[in-house]
């Protein structure tokens, strides 16, 4: 699995869209880019996920760059319950997920 | 479906004792994983299951830990004797086999204390 690399926290208003940024520049090239988020008192859920493509889901969007180094995950309208710790991994294996830090997103009213 | 569902949700015990953590895991699923999470190492992955047989137990901290899978659809870590510094969140999660990036579901996790 690739390392990656997050800050460690940012902020953002209601309403507003976020971009959360994350660099993997040893990736390899079946290695899949998942993002995961834990809300407060409650496990890791499950976010969005990609490989090359940019991807889109209810809840957010993925957008990776050419050389796969890095990738941005894009929440549309930051709300209030979107206050969570974002996690970046670059694994090949979906089902092995090894996490960092991750980056603590603070949402202001 | 209910989810991965772990019990109990909290636990407090003194040093020395025995603890038993619960997961069920959600129907069909494939793999089953134990996290735990404290403030100073993050989430670590302890040991993971592929139906039913442990695969990477390496993640597990010392011989104090141990955990068993006897059926597709319950598993148990147990932590003998037990130690403060096991105090931790203990995360129980499941996918199901089959594409490689299959997603993890998480249940709430398991609150320990060791006094």
């Amino acid at each position: 699995d690739a390392k990656t690399t997050q800050p460690n926290s940012m902020e953002s208003n209601e309403e507003e869209p976020v971009h959360l940024p994350c660099n993997h520049s040893t990736i390899s090239g079946t290695d899949y880019i998942h993002w995961y988020r834990q809300l407060p008192s409650q496990g890791p859920e499950y976010v969005i996920h990609g490989l090359t493509s940019n991807v889109n889901n209810r809840m957010a969007s993925l957008a990776i760059a050419e050389d796969r180094k890095s990738s941005t995950l894009i929440l549309h309208r930051a709300t209030l319950r979107d206050a969570a710790v974002y996690y970046c991994i670059a694994e090949e294996y979906g089902n092995k997920l090894v996490f960092g830090a991750g980056t603590i997103l603070r949402v202001k009213s | 479906d209910a989810g991965v569902i772990q019990s109990p949700r909290h636990e407090v015990t003194e040093m020395g004792q025995e603890v038993t953590l619960r997961c069920k895991p959600i129907s069909g699923h494939d793999y089953l994983f134990w996290y735990r999470q404290t403030m100073m190492r993050g989430l670590e992955l302890l040991i993971y299951f592929n139906n039913n047989v442990p695969i990477d137990d390496s993640g597990m901290p010392e011989d104090r830990f141990s955990a068993k899978m006897p059926n597709a659809s319950f598993s148990t870590l147990k932590i003998q004797p037990s130690e403060p510094r096991d105090s931790a969140v203990y995360f129980c999660a499941s996918s199901k086999q089959g594409q490689s990036h299959e997603k993890l579901f998480f249940g709430s996790g398991t609150q320990l204390s060791v006094l």
